[in-house]
């Protein structure tokens, strides 16, 4: 089955600054990457997602890459402000979701004032 | 639209009892899915379904039973709950085609003694 890494468990940037988080993927099939956001006691909320026919998708700060070749998507989040404090995983699936969700571990992302 | 109401909130059980975590959504979404979340582990898959009467096994459906018989709920049934079953599951919506993505809902917390 699928397998999802995520990388790093555990990430620190000033305000202001930009934070990135990997993932590579194993399943070459997998065709829809989405991120969430979890924040304490409550369930993940979808911040972006991107399918295998687009290389990059942006909404506003965040912004997804997608490399089909190397099996690798990366969140990219600008200006980050104390609100995005929070635990972000990825997933992956394979039936554009119809499946259910493989997701990584998690980094918790942590925005020092 | 209530999204997607998951109850209990929280719930002890004794080992060997048996329980159903409910699950519906007012969305009209095909797909559900079930999650149990642990720390350090991310989310991971019990079970999923496309639509009503049609269900499957996840990564992790040793314990669990799950039926669709409506499109609007998705109960998940330990049979005989065992201290490994403590966790927080979710349960997660999204429309056919995963347009908008899953939408979780606030989880179940469960404690097995």
């Amino acid at each position: 089955g699928e397998n999802v890494e995520q990388h790093p468990s555990t990430l620190s940037v000033q305000e202001g600054d930009s934070a990135v988080i990997k993932c590579t993927y194993s399943d070459s099939a997998s065709n829809y990457f989405p991120w969430y956001k979890q924040e304490l006691g409550k369930g993940p909320q979808l911040i972006i997602d991107i399918r295998s026919n687009v290389g990059e998708k942006k909404d506003q700060r965040i912004a997804v890459t997608l490399n089909k070749t190397a099996k690798h998507f990366s969140l990219h989040i600008t200006e980050t402000q104390p609100e995005d404090s929070a635990v972000y995983f990825c997933a992956a699936s394979r039936g554009g979701g119809a499946d259910g969700l493989t997701f990584g571990k998690g980094t918790h992302l942590i925005i020092q004032p | 639209n209530a999204g997607v109401t998951q109850t209990p909130k929280f719930q002890v059980l004794k080992t060997g009892q048996s329980m159903t975590l409910q699950c519906a959504q007012d969305m009209n979404h095909e797909y559900m899915s079930w999650y149990r979340q642990d720390p350090g582990m991310g989310l991971r898959l019990i079970h999923y379904s496309v639509g009503a009467g049609i269900t499957d096994q996840g990564e992790v459906p040793n314990g669990y039973n799950v039926s669709r018989s409506t499109t609007e709920d998705f109960p998940l049934r330990l049979l005989s709950a065992a201290p490994s079953q403590t966790s927080v599951y979710f349960c997660a919506s999204s429309l056919q085609g995963n347009l908008g993505g899953y939408t979780f809902g606030s989880g179940t917390r469960l404690t097995v003694v």
